[in-house]
């Protein structure tokens, strides 16, 4: 199984800061990972996949990196409606896909 | 535009068996391309990817559950279920169902759209 490591596990921010959030995979998952946003009480939704592709509908202060084990999610002026959870999914190698435990952004 | 919802009782007593359904519109779960997932989330805690089906009924399972859960697939309502025998208080949880971009296509296994979860809590 490949386990998903993610951190910080809570990030303390202000709107308009610029931050980024990592994810380390325990083996090489190539680009096959995603990102997921979820707010309290609701499903997660799609941000990122192929490591770097936003999905559709995502503004442009999104954006990923990485490739291996290393990846990054950075979002580039924070706004109010980007306190949430954020989630890196692999789906390289299964069963089972896999989820981080998550980072909570907050102010 | 895809749409899940999920359906089933939202109490279930301990070594009972919880039975989820999750109706799908906009879409189709006979379609070849696309795998159809459960994931649940417990309280507090991350997510967790527990199955899923294709459309011939083939069906790949997480192996933390230990071979209890059964996928299953009713194309005449466009449905798909789950089925989780001698469940525990551990299987306290919001279960999503949810369909990835292309599953049958390597590199869209990733999940696209998801229903809005449904709580369900294992208690006597």
């Amino acid at each position: 199984e490949i386990v998903m490591t993610q951190s910080p596990g809570t990030l303390s921010a202000s709107p308009g800061d610029k931050i980024t959030l990592s994810c380390r995979a325990s083996a090489n998952i190539a680009s096959n990972l995603a990102w997921y946003q979820q707010k309290p009480g609701q499903a997660p939704r799609l941000l990122i996949h192929s490591a770097s592709v936003r999905a559709t509908g995502v503004p442009a202060r999104f954006s990923g990196n990485g490739s291996g084990t290393d990846f990054t999610l950075t979002i580039s002026s924070l706004q109010s409606a980007d306190f949430a959870v954020y989630y890196c999914h692999q789906y390289n190698i299964y069963p089972p896909w896999t989820f981080g435990e998550g980072t909570k952004v907050e102010f | 535009q895809v749409q899940l919802q999920e359906s089933g009782p939202g109490l279930v007593k301990p070594s009972e068996t919880l039975s989820l359904t999750c109706t799908v519109s906009g879409g189709s779960v006979s379609s070849g391309t696309y795998f159809w997932s459960w994931i649940r989330q417990r309280p507090g805690k991350g997510l967790e990817w527990l199955a899923y089906i294709a459309h011939s009924g083939a069906a790949v399972y997480n192996p933390s559950l230990g071979g209890r859960a059964t996928m299953s697939l009713d194309r005449s309502n466009n449905q798909f279920s789950l089925k989780l025998p001698s469940v525990t208080a551990d299987d306290t949880a919001v279960y999503y169902c949810a369909r990835d971009a292309g599953g049958a296509v390597a590199g869209l296994e990733y999940f696209q759209y998801w229903g809005q979860g449904t709580l369900v809590t294992v208690s006597s």
